[in-house]
């Protein structure tokens, strides 16, 4: 069962980028079967999707954060990133990376989650 | 955006009740509706997949029904491990939206 790691600094200044790598275990991020996801939770909110990738490099994005984001794929490393641009304290949450599947796009591992303050 | 709503946003049980939480969507979405389960400080984790299919390893007291904009997720017999927070998702249209999130608690 592939198991997914999120990494990545814990604290960011204000207008800098956040960058999070994702790393998957005992499974390919380069499997057609799949998209890789990036969710937030800022605190003592919901959850918000923040994009994906597919094994090809194609991306979509929320179009709420889109100016900022960016999710590719490194299919050497078995990981997919995440770069949020300009941050700001709006942008403090728990980050988790997932696998969505097939059509219907279902996220059915997830990675522990990982805290990021924008400070 | 398709916009999501639950209700109630928080409900208090006991073990051995039945649980229904509902899930309503701003447009149709057929049945790309899915339920996750989160609790503090852990990853969500999938429970239903377009909107009635039960993931593998999910207990059989849990089951989703529904299609178009009205869905329901129904807990048979409320365990002690599933008091958590549960959030239904559309898959229908990107962005991926999530309802706010139902708390069940004690």
């Amino acid at each position: 069962q592939v198991q997914l790691q999120e990494s990545g600094p814990g604290l960011v200044k204000p207008s800098e980028t956040l960058s999070l790598t994702c790393t998957a275990s005992a499974g390919s991020v380069s499997s057609g079967s799949y998209h890789w996801s990036w969710i937030r939770q800022p605190p003592g909110k919901g959850l918000e999707w923040i994009g994906h990738v597919y094994y090809t490099g194609s991306t979509n994005y929320n179009p709420s954060l889109k100016s900022r984001v960016t999710i590719s794929l490194d299919t050497s490393k078995n990981q997919f990133s995440l770069k949020l641009r300009s941050v700001t304290a709006a942008d403090t949450a728990v980050y988790y990376c997932a696998r969505d599947i097939g059509q219907y796009y279902y996220m059915d591992v997830w990675g522990k989650g990982t805290t990021v303050t924008v400070s | 955006d398709i916009q999501m709503t639950q209700s109630p946003s928080s409900l208090s049980a006991s073990v051995g009740d039945r649980v229904t939480i509902t899930c309503r969507a701003s447009q149709t979405i057929t049945t790309y509706l899915n339920w996750y389960q989160h609790k503090p400080g852990k990853a969500p984790r999938l429970l239903i997949y377009a909107a009635s299919g039960l993931q593998s390893g999910v207990p059989s007291r849990f089951s989703g029904s529904g299609y178009g904009t009205d869905f329901t997720l129904t807990i048979s017999s409320l365990q002690p491990e599933d008091f958590a927070t549960y959030y239904c998702q559309q898959s229908y249209t990107a962005p991926f939206t999530f309802g706010p999130g139902t708390k069940v608690d004690i």
